[in-house]
């Protein structure tokens, strides 16, 4: 059965950093794009992150760019996301997805999130 | 960035109701279009992709149409399954975006 399971949020202070991490299973891993979704409490779907599958490719939303970093690990099936220079802005639950095919498609198929939150 | 708007933002219905929703992109996408359906406290779940091509699974009642700026998600005789919040999105240019979401209410 094809699995995306989150992990890494919590609570963190304004300025600080988190690393959130996606452990993937069910399917090949190495041949899908992945990406990072967010959503803040009450709030629609904003993309936050993608990576192609051998990392040579990313692209970010303007709101993250140059403070979150994303990356994978094609031998543990995971992907990251860095976040650092938190602001309150960046709350919310944070998915994990992957194409819905090998390269540049939709997204298909998504984890069920880790909750971050940002606040003193 | 791309900026999506779909409209209506609520809509109220009933089961067995049509249920018309459109989304409407602020350049051309082609087809590079998405539809989404998400329920409370879950993730998003892909219902149709290239505009008009239903996902595996996905109730033939569900459907997509459209191209360039104008799209639209219908559902014909609305089931009780199917009150939830629905996204699109555009996957034709990064960062991709999504809609604010359409929300079917029970009428």
């Amino acid at each position: 059965e094809e699995q995306l399971v989150e992990s890494g949020g919590g609570l963190v202070q304004p300025g600080g950093s988190l690393r959130l991490s996606c452990a993937a299973s069910g399917f090949s891993f190495s041949s899908y794009w992945m990406h990072w979704v967010r959503q803040a409490p009450g709030k629609g779907l904003v993309w936050v992150s993608r990576i192609n599958t051998d990392g040579s490719g990313i692209n970010y939303a303007d709101s993250v760019k140059g403070r979150f970093t994303i990356s994978r690990d094609n031998a543990k099936n995971t992907v990251y996301l860095q976040m650092n220079s938190l602001r309150a802005e960046d709350t919310g639950v944070y998915y994990c997805a992957r194409s819905r095919g090998p390269g540049a498609t939709c997204v298909g198929y998504w984890g069920q999130g880790t909750s971050v939150t940002v606040s003193s | 960035d791309i900026q999506m708007t779909q409209s209506p933002s609520t809509l109220s219905a009933s089961v067995g109701d049509r249920v018309t929703m459109t989304c409407r992109a602020g350049q051309s996408i082609g087809y590079w279009l998405a539809w989404y359906q998400q329920k409370p406290g879950r993730a998003p779940n892909l219902l149709l992709y290239k505009a008009s091509i239903l996902e595996s699974g996905v109730p033939s009642r569900f459907s997509g149409s459209g191209s360039g700026t104008e799209f639209t998600l219908i559902i014909t005789s609305l089931q009780p399954d199917d009150f939830a919040t629905y996204y699109c999105q555009q996957y034709s240019t990064y960062p991709w975006t999504f809609g604010q979401g359409t929300k079917v209410e029970i009428k």
